[in-house]
């Protein structure tokens, strides 16, 4: 049962453009988000998170926007460049007190030059 | 340069062999993570430590013995494995679990078992 899908595994999008990558959420306990950029060979880097009192944060070119009533995230880039290109995660935890982080399936984001 | 440091990058082992997995970090951060990752999957929690005790263990099976043995160290100690073990085994931490907190990942040991 994936409790975090992502339903685009891959994207692409033209330089400059921007990307916006999807994720989709059942459970209603999740209390925090996370968005994480994956390059081959590499462990997945950390890039923005949102808690569920809020609906939008931002952090110079990446933006997070949470529906809670949807149970829907999703990740805006803008503009998007080349070095974008990589895997992004989202994840989520049911509050704290809990240690289980858990992953979407991944949307692979190519940005073409 | 990630904080979390793994090693070996990358470990061929045999099903009879004994080997370990090790991570480091230095962030002060009191919860560690084993995560196993297989091509085009996301990354699975194995075991999680808090304050160096075992946290959780994701049914995972024996031949996977995660250690910690000081606040900055993990192993993840393997044995008689099978070659579907083979995956990317990512190390991370976090501050602990009383605050939203994210995910600091190594860069992983690609594990083969032949």
């Amino acid at each position: 049962d994936q409790q975090v899908k992502q339903n685009s595994p891959s994207l692409s999008v033209q330089e400059g453009r921007i990307s916006i990558l999807n994720c989709d959420y059942t459970n209603s306990m999740f209390d925090y988000f996370l968005w994480y950029k994956k390059y081959p060979a590499e462990g997945p880097t950390f890039l923005i998170s949102i808690s569920s009192i809020k609906d939008k944060n931002e952090d110079g070119r990446f933006t997070v926007f949470l529906n809670k009533s949807a149970k829907h995230l999703s990740l805006h880039i803008v503009p998007s460049q080349p070095g974008d290109s990589a895997v992004y995660f989202c994840a989520a935890i049911p509050g704290t007190g809990t240690y289980k982080y858990i992953f979407g399936t991944g949307t692979r984001l190519k940005v073409l030059a | 340069d990630t904080e979390v440091t793994q090693t070996p990058k990358h470990l061929v082992m045999g099903m009879t062999n004994k080997k370990s997995l090790k991570c480091e970090q230095h962030m002060g951060h009191r919860a560690m993570y084993w995560y196993k990752q297989k091509a085009k999957k996301p990354p699975e929690l194995m075991f999680v430590y808090s304050y160096e005790k075992l946290s959780i263990n994701e049914s995972v099976p024996s031949r996977f013995s995660p250690e910690c043995p000081n606040s900055s160290l993990l192993n993840l100690h393997l044995h008689a494995l099978q070659p579907e073990d083979s995956a990317l085994y990512l190390c991370a931490s976090s501050q602990d679990s009383q605050v939203y907190s994210p995910l600091h990942f190594g860069n992983g040991t690609r594990l083969t078992v032949t």
